[in-house]
């Protein structure tokens, strides 16, 4: 499974769109994007995930590059509640995740 | 509640006892993973199974550690001889087979070895 890397913290003003990226250069063809973010002591929740398309729920848009090699999740309008962290993860047939580090993300009032 | 159920919440344990954790997942999802995460760390991967059948064991998940899904649909993860480094919160997640199916997780079991 291909190696993610995110920054490790960001700030949003409550009411922006939270844009986070998320660098995946090495996936492969059939790894999907996910992700997840975590509220202190909660299991982690799913957001969104996509393979070549962009894609959106009523959670957030994910966005992913023609070249697949990195994506971004937004949130058009953050809330208190989506500060969490947020994880990024490429996984493949098995659906193991491997978490990294993740981004803090805080949103400001 | 239909989400996936792990049983106890909270366990608090002395050193050396034995401790066993549950997961009930969502109906019919055949996979399910278990992880561990400590404070400041994302979670790690322990072990995952399809059906009844354990495909994966992490070299995190020593001798000591053992999970079974017996029957495929419930599971248990049981810690042996547990020392405290094995504090953490332990968490599972299932899904269905298949690309591109997302894992639901549990609210997880924080276990505390004093």
């Amino acid at each position: 499974d291909a190696k993610t890397t995110q920054p490790t913290s960001m700030d949003c003003a409550e009411g922006r769109a939270a844009n986070l990226p998320c660098n995946h250069s090495t996936i492969s063809g059939n790894e999907y994007v996910y992700w997840y973010r975590q509220i202190h002591s909660q299991g982690p929740q799913y957001i969104i995930h996509g393979l070549k398309n962009n894609e959106t729920n009523e959670m957030a848009s994910l966005i992913i590059t023609e070249d697949r090699k990195s994506s971004t999740l937004i949130l058009p309008h953050a809330t208190l509640r989506d500060t969490a962290v947020y994880y990024c993860i490429a996984i493949s047939n098995t659906g193991k995740l491997i978490f990294g580090q993740g981004t803090t993300l805080q949103v400001k009032p | 509640d239909t989400g996936v159920s792990q049983n106890p919440r909270h366990k608090i344990t002395k050193r050396g006892q034995n401790v066993t954790f549950r997961c009930d997942p969502i109906s019919e999802h055949n996979r399910l993973y278990w992880y561990r995460q400590t404070l400041g760390q994302g979670p790690e991967f322990l072990t995952y199974f399809q059906n009844e059948a354990q495909l994966e064991k992490s070299r995190l998940l020593s001798d000591r550690f053992s999970a079974e899904r017996p029957k495929g649909s419930f599971s248990t993860l049981e810690i042996q001889r547990t020392e405290q480094g094995d504090s953490a919160m332990y968490l599972c997640a299932s899904s269905l087979l298949g690309r591109g199916q997302e894992a639901f997780f549990g609210q997880g079991t924080r276990l505390t070895v004093v």
